[in-house]
């Protein structure tokens, strides 16, 4: 059964930093692109970041691009987004998500998200 | 940034048909996914390369895509459809980047 934890999610303040952590299992985890997507309260869904099956191809969105820096680590199966510069606009629930397909172009599994709260 | 635009709400009564729409320039050109979300869950993918269904989603559930207009059809609607639906694209035509529909709030009347 293929499962996604993320975790790291806390309360940090306007300028801040902070590193979610998503640990994979039940899948043959450097097989696979891996994003980040999040969801604002009460907002729809808004793509964040991707990082290759091999950690050699990342992509940002315009919104977090040189603030935030996707990376993973296949000996611990294990998908990271480091937060800097952090913004009350960055609050909301991140989710890790698995890719699915030849073309990584959707994804097929969800984690149940860490909630990320800037505020003062 | 290419953009992707869905009708704020559908209602539809049980048993009914519902039609949500996704409208893109060209949308047809590029492979369309959809998502069930319900309130304090996670997505759940429910159709995906346009029109396949993963494993576990009824068949109630289908999709089509042409020109301008992407839509998801749920037939023999139920209260358990009553959740958001978002459509999504990958778009690598200037640089890479998911795109996310502005999402669809289905209510089962």
């Amino acid at each position: 059964e293929v499962q996604l934890v993320e975790s790291g999610g806390v309360v940090v303040q306007p300028g801040g930093s902070l590193r979610l952590s998503c640990a994979a299992s039940g899948f043959t985890f450097d097989d696979y692109t891996m994003h980040w997507v999040r969801q604002a309260p009460g907002k729809g869904l808004e793509w964040v970041s991707l990082i290759s099956w091999d950690g050699g191809s990342t992509y940002y969105a315009d919104s977090v691009k040189g603030r935030f820096t996707i990376s993973r680590d296949n000996s611990k199966n294990s998908l990271y987004l480091q937060m800097n510069s952090l913004r009350t606009e960055d609050t909301a629930l991140y989710y890790c998500a698995k890719s699915g397909g030849d073309s990584g172009s959707y994804y097929d599994y969800w984690g149940q998200g860490t909630l990320v709260t800037v505020s003062s | 940034s290419y953009v992707l635009t869905q009708p704020p709400s559908v209602s539809v009564a049980p048993g009914k048909t519902a039609r949500i729409t996704c409208g893109g320039n060209n949308i047809g050109s590029k492979s369309v996914h959809w998502y069930q979300q319900k309130p304090g869950q996670a997505p759940v993918l429910v159709i995906y390369y346009d029109s396949d269904r993963p494993s576990g989603i009824p068949e109630r559930f289908s999709g089509s895509n042409s020109g301008n207009t992407a839509t998801l059809t749920i037939s023999r609607v139920e209260a358990g459809d009553e959740a958001d639906y978002y459509c999504q694209v990958w778009d690598s035509s200037s640089d890479h980047r998911g795109v996310f529909g502005t999402g669809t709030k289905v209510t089962v009347l």
